[in-house]
């Protein structure tokens, strides 16, 4: 079966700090990996992805996520964080049917000035 | 990137009314679409996948008599809501896979906030 996790409901960061937003999945065979943000009242932006090769995947807006095989995650990532970045961001595994996304319970990331 | 728009962006009828909602892809033909529904701080559910030309495959548990999905052309998929009534008030969201060269990736409408009294 295919799934994602969003362990944090929350994650809060002051500006100018690197930020982390957790993702972990479970899927049969290799995965595809997507990160999305969502602004309030909107659809969802794609990020990045990681499809195959490097494990660091670069996207939008200075965002970075790390495939890491061994852990099952995918974490978001950016160095140094700012107010704008505040949204609802989330984690989805294409699954093994190639239609369907599986999509994590989102986090919302709060970065304060 | 790939465009997708949805309209109307929002929309409050009556219980009872039929709603339409339409859902574009801009600058690329997509043979799917899909069609997600998000309740107020929760993740997107999908109801259903739509095909053009073809009859829509709706998730288990959701209405198709109720949620009727056409998808008459390469760039357009419409989402009727039928005799809709006040537990059908939601934020419905539309996607379609990537174009030639990006088909992994979905790409989603701005979505449509439905309000029925």
């Amino acid at each position: 079966a295919q799934s994602v996790a969003q362990p944090e409901d929350q994650v809060n960061v002051a500006e100018g700090n690197p930020l982390t937003v957790k993702c972990t999945y479970s899927v049969s065979g290799n995965p595809y990996l997507f990160w999305y943000v969502q602004y309030p009242n909107r659809g969802l932006q794609f990020l990045l992805k990681y499809i195959t090769g490097d494990n660091l995947v670069k996207g939008s807006y200075g965002f970075e996520a790390e495939f890491n095989k061994s852990q099952t995650s995918f974490h978001l990532k950016k160095p140094s964080a700012l107010v704008s970045d505040s949204a609802l961001y989330f984690c989805a595994v294409r699954g093994y049917n190639f239609n369907k996304f599986y999509f994590g319970s989102g986090t919302k990331l709060n970065v304060k000035p | 990137g790939a465009v997708v728009s949805q309209h109307p962006s929002r929309v409050i009828c009556k219980s009872g009314t039929s709603v339409k909602i339409e859902c574009r892809s801009l600058d690329f033909q997509a043979t799917t679409m899909f069609w997600y529904r998000q309740f107020p701080k929760q993740s997107l559910m999908l109801m259903a996948t739509s095909n053009e030309g073809s009859k829509a495959t709706y998730e288990q548990g959701v209405e198709k008599d109720k949620f009727l999905i056409n998808h008459a052309s390469l760039t357009l998929s419409t989402l009727t809501v039928t005799s809709a009534h006040p537990e059908d008030s939601s934020f419905y969201i539309c996607s379609a896979r990537g174009p030639s060269g990006g088909q992994e990736t979905q790409y989603f409408g701005p979505g449509t906030r439905l309000l029925v009294l």
